[in-house]
């Protein structure tokens, strides 16, 4: 199975201030279409899961800007400009290349 | 707008069956491939299952091959999971997802608690 590795697992932000999590897989998530499906999803508490970022750096509608997805091959990145209020919960990478599919451990993320 | 209605959790006892349901609408629902994906309490999330369009391709994790099983009624926009000989390591909640390379759509979730 492809492990999906986060880094960190918790995150304390000051308002206003950048965060960054790391997501790393075990194996290449290059499809055979030339694709990577490498998504990143949102739970804010007491939530169902919400996509924000889809095959590695597209972002959702409706998704602020202030997020962004990037990264290649098995290394990858989510990169939220300045945090705000909304943006505490728990952020999750899934791999949809190999099954069986993968999510990382989560990365908590609270404001400081 | 897309709705995902997930239901038929409940308390069942060990060694028990249960069978969830995802009602779908605001999508074509014949045309989507559909995943399950749990989260047992305080844990993270983990996939369960994904059916293709038609049914004709199905995958699981491992821990469950061989006691749930996925399908879907095209006919009715509905998504099932039967789930046999369950264990309190089955114990969570469960959603029903648009999608199995990069599930874009969740419903709400139905709990599934497997206690005596």
């Amino acid at each position: 199975d492809v492990v999906m590795t986060q880094s960190p697992l918790s995150l304390s932000v000051t308002l206003g201030q950048p965060a960054s999590i790391s997501c790393r897989s075990s194996q290449s998530l290059v499809f055979s279409d030339g694709d990577t499906y490498l998504n990143w999803f949102q739970q804010r508490p007491g939530q169902s899961p919400r996509r924000l970022i889809y095959k590695v750096s597209n972002r959702d509608s409706g998704v602020p800007d202030r997020f962004s997805g990037s990264g290649s091959g098995t290394d990858f990145t989510l990169k939220i400009s300045r945090v705000e209020a909304e943006d505490v919960g728990v952020y999750y990478c899934m791999q949809g290349t190999h099954w069986p599919r993968t999510f990382g451990q989560g990365t908590k993320v609270e404001i400081k | 707008e897309v709705q995902l209605v997930d239901s038929g959790g409940g308390l069942v006892q060990p060694g028990g069956s249960l069978r969830l349901s995802c009602a779908a609408s605001g999508f074509t629902f014949s045309s989507s491939r559909m995943s399950w994906v749990r989260q047992a309490p305080g844990k993270g999330l983990e996939w369960v299952a994904s059916i293709k369009e038609d049914g004709s391709q199905k995958y699981y994790v491992d821990s469950v091959k061989g006691r749930f099983t996925i399908s879907r009624d095209n006919t009715k926009n509905s998504l099932f999971l039967q789930m046999n000989s369950l264990t309190a390591e089955d114990t969570a909640l469960y959603y029903c997802a648009r999608g199995w390379m990069q599930p874009g759509s969740w419903g709400q979730g139905t709990l599934v608690t497997v206690s005596s």
